[in-house]
């Protein structure tokens, strides 16, 4: 059975960091481009970052750059984001998603990351 | 930035109806739009990928069309677990962007 599972998330003061993480298994997961989109609460979702196969490139939403990083190891079939610098707006699901012909195929349960003092 | 425009915001329909999804683009995408299915509490569900192919293990009442700057996701007769919210999402080639729309809501009528 394909798992995806999310877990870091949590309450941080504006300004703070955290970093998610994502397990997979019973997924294919070193072949393929991998991301996170987020879903702030009662919102639509918003791509967040991608990186491809080997981790050389990587993309971002133009509200994250310079504050988050996307990484990942494929001897582990892991994901992460390191979230840095958090704003209120950051505020969110953040879900682990796998990218096959320019969708997401697979998506983990999400984990919580609230902003807030 | 390419948007997405969803049409209608909410849907309220009655099972069994067929039901049809807009989604608009701001400049083409060509083929590269999928749909996605949420339920409360759950995380979305692909459909379909690259406008019209369904996901491994959708429904064939599922269909989508389109390529372009429109497109459309199809219910042919709604069943009671199609009540959810549905979004499209467009894939920018180079550098990779993605954007979802705002979401189509279903309620039941």
């Amino acid at each position: 059975e394909a798992q995806m599972v999310e877990s870091g998330g949590g309450l941080v003061q504006p300004g703070g960091s955290l970093r998610l993480s994502c397990a997979t298994s019973g997924v294919s997961f070193s072949s393929y481009w991998m991301a996170w989109v987020r879903q702030a609460p009662g919102k639509g979702l918003e791509w967040v970052a991608t990186m491809d196969i080997d981790g050389r490139d990587k993309f971002y939403v133009e509200s994250v750059k310079g504050r988050f990083t996307i990484s990942r190891d494929n001897a582990r079939n892991s994901l992460y984001l390191q979230v840095d610098s958090l704003r209120v707006e950051d505020t969110a699901v953040y879900y682990c998603v796998r990218e096959a012909h320019a969708s997401f195929d697979y998506w983990g349960q999400g984990t919580l990351v609230i902003v807030s003092s | 930035e390419i948007v997405m425009t969803q049409s209608p915001a909410t849907l309220s329909v009655s099972p069994g109806e067929r039901v049809t999804l807009s989604c608009r683009a701001s400049q083409s995408v060509g083929s590269n739009l999928a749909w996605y299915q949420q339920k409360p509490g759950q995380a979305p569900r692909l459909l379909i990928s690259g406008a019209s192919t369904r996901a491994t293990g959708i429904p064939a009442r599922f269909s989508g069309s389109g390529s372009g700057t429109e497109f459309t996701l199809t219910i042919s007769s709604l069943q009671s677990e199609d009540f959810a919210v549905y979004y499209c999402q467009q894939y920018k080639d180079w550098p990779p962007m993605y954007t979802f729309g705002q979401g189509t809501k279903l309620d039941i009528k």
